[in-house]
């Protein structure tokens, strides 16, 4: 079956830049999708289809994915940026499924 | 704009069932896949699979296959996700999610999430 490694926390100074990594096999071959979930709140869907901002979501979110590795990056990082941030694919043999999340802290 | 209301918090035992809701506040309820998602206390998130609420069809993931039913209600705007012989590791939020899609959850809206917690 196919499997997502996230990292599980990722520090970012106030104003700099995050990047987020999610590994898998081939996965550049995949749309990849990210979730941001605040504490107590349902998922928020954040970059669709590697790239691509759903309206409503800043530009400061940016995505991208090649060979095994797919990156979430926040540019210019904020307090309201601390999340957990899961990745997330769709494989024919898994269907939908999620890498493990990572916790983003904004220091 | 559109809301998915989800049924209320439930204690249940181990090898019990049980059944959460999840209604539309819009007419239009069909024409979207309805996902259902869960996230065991502290840990990250899980999909259990989608129904189609037009056609009735759905689509199962793998770990839940046999144990998991979804089906809905088209003439109260309402799906429902099943989980039969619980265990206490299926003690989660389980949250349905309005999506145009099968294979991302777009979350054009979330329900409010449901806690289920199984134990003796």
């Amino acid at each position: 079956s196919y499997e997502l490694t996230q990292p599980l926390s990722v520090s970012v100074a106030l104003g700099q830049t995050a990047r987020i990594t999610c590994g898998g096999n081939n996965i550049g071959s995949k749309n990849v999708y990210w979730y941001q979930q605040k504490p107590g709140q349902a998922p928020v869907l954040v970059i669709y289809r590697d790239s691509n901002r759903p309206s409503g979501i800043p530009e400061r979110f940016s995505g991208s994915n090649s060979g095994n590795t797919a990156t979430l990056t926040i540019s210019r990082a904020q307090a309201g940026d601390e999340a957990d941030y899961y990745c997330q694919v769709w494989d024919s043999s898994t269907y939908v499924i999620f890498g493990g999340g990572t916790k983003l802290t904004v220091l | 704009q559109v809301q998915l209301v989800q049924s209320g918090a439930e204690v249940t035992k181990p090898g019990a069932s049980v059944k959460v809701s999840c209604k539309s506040s819009e007419y239009t309820f069909t024409g979207y896949y309805i996902h259902w998602v869960r996230q065991a206390p502290g840990q990250g998130l899980e999909w259990m699979g989608w129904i189609n609420p037009n056609s009735g069809g759905t689509n199962y993931a793998q770990k839940f296959q046999g144990r998991v039913t979804m089906t809905r209600d088209t003439s109260i705007r309402t799906a429902y996700m099943e989980l039969s012989r619980l265990r206490s590791d299926d003690t989660a939020v389980y949250y349905c999610a309005r999506s145009s899609y099968g294979d991302y959850v777009d979350g054009d809206p979330w329900g409010q999430g449901a806690l289920v917690t199984v134990s003796s």
